[in-house]
């Protein structure tokens, strides 16, 4: 959806702990959804996508779930990292705009020791 | 995999001038790019993509005669931000495609005007 606000909402974690990062998507049209990891001063870099004909994918360490029905994009770390600290987006788009990308409103992990 | 390479990393200019950022598909060819700004703590949003040989298409609200975008090669775009302003400090972030593959970002340019 549309990126408002004037701050990041932040999820503070424990090394080893899981993290769940939520996300609601705007657009009922999208049928394609890519999380990205932003470090600072960095571009985003590819997580794990996930198109809209399924509910789960699973990658190295790393989970999407979408819920169609709620518009809601989560995404799962297993036994997080301090190299995991970072923002992370999800985005959004409808495969007939060739790549035009809509990005979420972003989370920041910190990754506690 | 895929690589967009971004020039310069950062920049700091005085307002008024006009500063261009570079964007490159190393080892694609690229008919389209976009071009993103990010203020500080907020979200990617989408200025503008860049069509090889044609006028770049913008987003609503991006004005074209400040934003200027040429996209003369496959592998080249270039953002040009006229008669900068401290408004216009921020970072610009481009990508690209390769076919049939996922999107790629550039590293991303950090614009300071003072």
């Amino acid at each position: 959806g549309e990126s408002v606000g004037l701050h990041l909402p932040t999820l503070s974690v424990q090394e080893g702990d899981n993290s769940i990062i939520n996300c609601a998507y705007s657009n009922s049209a999208s049928d394609y959804f890519i999380w990205y990891k932003q470090e600072s001063g960095k571009g985003p870099q590819f997580i794990i996508d996930i198109r809209s004909n399924m509910d789960k994918r699973q990658g190295q360490r790393v989970t999407v779930l979408l819920n169609k029905t709620v518009k809601h994009l989560s995404l799962q770390i297993a036994a997080t990292q301090p190299g995991d600290s970072a923002v992370y987006f999800c985005a959004e788009t409808f495969t007939g705009t060739a790549s035009k990308l809509t990005f979420g409103t972003g989370t920041r992990l910190q990754v506690t020791l | 995999g895929a690589v967009v390479s971004q020039h310069p990393s950062w920049v700091i200019c005085k307002s008024g001038t006009s500063v261009k950022i570079e964007c490159r598909s190393l080892d694609f060819q690229a008919t389209t790019m976009f071009w993103y700004r990010q203020f500080p703590k907020q979200s990617l949003m989408l200025m503008a993509t860049s069509n090889e040989g044609s006028k770049a298409t913008y987003e609503q609200g991006v004005e074209k005669d400040k934003f200027l975008i040429n996209h003369a090669s496959l592998t080249l775009s270039t953002l040009t931000v006229t008669s900068a302003h401290p408004e216009d400090s921020s970072f610009y972030i481009c990508s690209a495609r390769p076919a049939g593959e996922k999107l790629f970002f550039g590293s991303g340019t950090q614009l300071s005007v003072l």
